[in-house]
């Protein structure tokens, strides 16, 4: 059974242009959060989703991020716009149910770069 | 709302002795899990150990064991017989059980604690 992966691992963007980090949870796996970790910090909760359902969106910034489970497909994080200040790692985290903290599983992350 | 503090940003130990990371938390729920997770130099988050608030029992996994006390709301780390290997950031993280329609479940982490094991 695969692990939760996430790509790109790296990415790279100049500042004003879109990054879209994508997430495949593992199989049979419904429920995804997203985290960021900032150099030298602990991670950080971004959003939880279900399938095609935002169902917690406290952690993002209000502007510029958005994310997204559909029906079909991984879930992807799109930032707009980048700034220097969005270079972090994300990490995605997929969970089997509704069990919430008791069974999270880590991807390797994807480490951005802004320039 | 939770909180995870994490005292010591960085700790060395000599290879084969025995470690103890500390971590203390806030929170006025009675039921929530508490974990450790290691993030080696490839930034892979691995759990290491899990803890249910409702057990007394400390968790342990082979040479990783816990202290948690719950009244005051601290959780510790303790690493037997240390190896090179277990040179890591290590993250204390706090969470809630998942509520039918709810929204918690996400993982509350400390600022971590960068362990050196040195030979």
């Amino acid at each position: 059974n695969a692990g939760v992966m996430q790509n790109p691992r790296h990415l790279v963007r100049r500042r004003g242009q879109e990054a879209r980090l994508r997430c495949s949870p593992m199989k049979g796996h419904s429920h995804v959060y997203w985290y960021r970790q900032l150099p030298e910090e602990g991670l950080k909760f971004m959003v939880y989703l279900q399938k095609e359902n935002i169902i917690d969106e406290s952690g993002m910034p209000k502007e510029r991020f958005s994310a997204e489970f559909p029906k079909e497909g991984p879930s992807i994080l799109r930032i707009q716009q980048v700034v220097r200040g969005d270079s972090a790692a994300y990490f995605c985290a997929s969970s089997p149910s509704g069990q919430g903290a008791g069974e999270q599983y880590f991807g390797p992350g994807t480490r951005l770069t802004v320039t | 709302a939770q909180t995870v503090t994490q005292s010591q940003p960085e700790m060395s130990v000599q290879e084969a002795e025995t470690v103890t990371l500390s971590c203390t938390y806030d929170t006025s729920e009675s039921n929530y899990y508490l974990f450790w997770y290691k993030q080696p130099p490839s930034r892979q988050m691995i759990l290491v150990i899990r803890q249910e608030a409702y057990k007394q029992q400390n968790a342990t996994e082979n040479r990783f064991s816990v202290n948690f006390q719950k009244a005051a709301k601290s959780f510790s780390l303790k690493i037997s017989d240390s190896q090179l290997g277990d040179t890591a950031m290590y993250f204390c993280a706090f969470g809630l059980p998942g509520r039918v329609g709810g929204s918690q479940g996400n993982l509350i982490f400390g600022k971590g604690t960068k362990l050196s094991v040195k030979p």
